[in-house]
Order: C-alpha cells, then structure tokens, then sequence
C-alpha cells in the first residue's frame, strides 16, 4: 500500500530534551515537506526537500532540524525542544517537486504526531 | 505574501443537502491549487488538484471550480452524507516558492443524518 508513514504518533516530552519524528513513503517520492498544524494559524512549512542531501527551509524553521540521507526517509529533529513547539506535526511527499520543471503535483500526507512539550 | 481564506468557518448541513465550501486567494499568480479532507486522528487526503490552466475538476460527487483571476476557488459536494464530515482544507502553490503549499484555515463540515 503506497503510504507516508510517521513515528511516533504521540509524544510527550519535556523542554530540552532532543528527540527525532520519522517519516518514511514507500512511493520513490522525489520530494518530502514538513508541516505543523496550530490553532488558528492553520498549516506551515517548516523545511522541505527537493530530493536525496538537498534541503531548504520553509516559513517557520527556526529550533528545527532535517536531513535526507535516503530517498525514503526525512527525520525531523527537534535539538531542544521548547513548549512553542507544541503542536500537531504533518510530514508530506509528492512524485516531483518544483525542480523538476513543473509545480507541486498532488500531495500524500502521514497520519500526523501530536507533540507536546512540557 | 500569499494568503488563504476560507469561508465559512463551519458548516452544519441535513443528510443530502448539496453544499459549496469557498476558498479566496490573494496573489493569482499560482501553479495550481488543490483541495485537501482532514479527518480527525488522521492525515490529510488530496481530495481535488486543479491547475491553473484548468477552469475546474471532478471526482465523483466532488467538483472543483477555479477562477484565478478572481482569487477564488468553490469546492462543490453533492447529496452530502455524514461520512463527508470532515475539515476541508483549499491550499494554493504559489509562483513566487514553487516548493511549498499555502493553506487555508479550513471548513468544518458537518452533516446530520
């Protein structure tokens, strides 16, 4: 089954303690996004990735951290976390991405992970 | 900057009922804009992709308009049923950052059997 998949989907952490979300598609996706979704604000990127070791941040970067080792995979790392960072997590993938000559095409979103940070 | 509106809020509909959700937009300058439905526990699911070329899409007892120079986007449920209650979320690609999506608040939809 073509899927994004994200763990975990729960967690509950304390303020500075480092910890890393995963994310993972199956689909050969060229491009991988990260979102988070709070109230009122609705959902904002926070880093993407045109394809395998190439980053860029999107809107709200700042106390995040991406890599892409591998097609497949696109960790988010949160070096130390602070309760402003509590929130609702979105990890997404598309065939392309921008560079390769057109737009974003359509979008497969993981389950989410609600983080909260005491 | 790019901004998306959504309107209304939320939406409470008898079982049946054909409804129109509205999404505006500020910059039509946009690669294509797609319709998403966000379930609650769940990820996001591409409901509608339509590119800024194409007027409008459908799927089922979905259709999409877009009228890019007017900013606006109408996403079109017929006979609604309960299992349609969800967040509809309308996210535009802009031609300034071809690399992310802009999102719209959302819709709450509602319907009552």
């Amino acid at each position: 089954e073509a899927q994004v998949t994200q763990n975990p989907r729960y967690l509950i952490t304390v303020t500075g303690k480092k910890l890393t979300v995963t994310c993972s598609q199956n689909m050969n996706h060229e491009y991988m996004s990260w979102y988070r979704q709070d109230p009122g604000l609705g959902l904002r990127q926070i880093y993407y990735s045109m394809n395998v070791e190439v980053t860029d941040k999107g809107d709200v970067p700042e106390g995040y951290k991406v890599s892409r080792k591998e097609k497949r995979n696109f960790p988010l790392i949160l070096e130390s976390p602070s309760p402003n960072q509590t929130s609702l997590y979105f990890c997404a993938s598309s065939l392309f991405g921008w560079a390769s000559g057109g737009a974003l095409d359509t979008q497969y979103f993981g389950p989410g992970t609600r983080l909260t940070v005491l | 900057k790019q901004e998306v509106t959504q309107i209304p809020a939320a939406l409470s509909v008898p079982e049946g009922e054909n409804l129109v959700l509205n999404c505006s937009f500020t910059d039509s300058a946009i690669y294509n804009l797609q319709w998403f439905r966000q379930d609650p526990g769940k990820g996001l699911t591409s409901l509608l992709l339509i590119q800024s070329s194409q007027r409008e899409q459908t799927s089922g007892r979905l259709n999409a308009s877009l009228d890019k120079s007017s900013g606006r986007s109408t996403l079109y449920i017929a006979a609604s049923q309960p299992g349609d209650s969800a967040t509809y979320l309308c996210a535009v690609v802009p031609m300034e950052y071809g690399n992310k999506l802009v999102f719209g608040a959302g819709t709450i939809l509602r319907v009552k059997s």
